[in-house]
């Protein structure tokens, strides 16, 4: 059972490059999230997906845009990277409307903007 | 954007120990009140959840005490074991609600 997939595991850039998180899982989850996590921070979450075709800002959507390409995959993309956003990002999935549903995390992209 | 305080940021416990970790909440609506646990360069994963209509749930070595007046929740871990060390993370929610609120996380280290 893979769960959930991020690509890549780790990536470094300079800053003013973009790139694009690859996020998808396979447990037919209906939302789903991006999160950062920093030191003494915690999870601040960054936007989520209730459902296919919908996407809203969480916490701290400044800097990034995401795209629920379908309900299996959510991509979040850095138009122009700067070093605020060295981070290491997760994707998490949830089924949405059976009660109380846990996440379910990937293992992380680790992000390094020079 | 309302908040979940998490104490103490870093803990060591001996092997055999005790650990406790502690949260507490603002929102007397959420209803739902997961600690994950979350080992290096992994995601986090459900350790154990509670509800707030029960003051207390045990799996085998994890226990959740929950004080709704005091709006706080901790987490216990007995005979605490090296295999343990992990962060841990407090979170808060809403049946049916999409968003999960999490604590700053609890670095905490098993000496053997």
């Amino acid at each position: 059972n893979a769960g959930v997939t991020q690509t890549p595991k780790f990536q470094v850039l300079k800053t003013g490059q973009s790139m694009t998180l690859q996020c998808a899982q396979d447990m037919n989850h209906n939302s789903m999230y991006w999160y950062r996590q920093d030191p003494g921070m915690g999870l601040r979450l960054i936007y989520y997906s209730a459902s296919e075709g919908t996407t809203d800002k969480g916490e701290v959507p400044n800097g990034y845009n995401v795209s629920r390409l379908n309900k299996r995959e959510f991509s979040l993309r850095l138009e122009s990277a700067a070093p605020s956003q060295t981070s290491v990002y997760f994707c998490a999935s949830r089924l949405q409307g059976k009660g109380n549903q846990p996440q379910h995390f990937g293992d992380g992209t680790r992000l390094s903007i020079l | 954007q309302q908040q979940v305080k998490q104490s103490p940021q870093s803990l060591i416990v001996q092997k055999g120990g005790i650990s406790i970790i502690n949260c507490a909440y603002e929102n007397t609506a959420f209803d739902y009140f997961p600690w994950y646990q979350q080992f290096p360069g992994k995601g986090p994963a459900l350790l154990i959840a509670i509800r707030p209509d029960v003051s207390e749930k045990k799996e085998g070595r994890f226990t959740i005490s929950f004080n709704k007046s005091a709006k706080q929740f901790s987490l216990h871990i007995m005979d605490s074991q090296p295999g343990d060390s992990a962060t841990y993370f407090c979170a808060t929610g809403n049946t049916g609600g999409f968003k999960t609120i999490f604590g700053a996380g609890t670095r905490l280290f098993v000496k053997a």
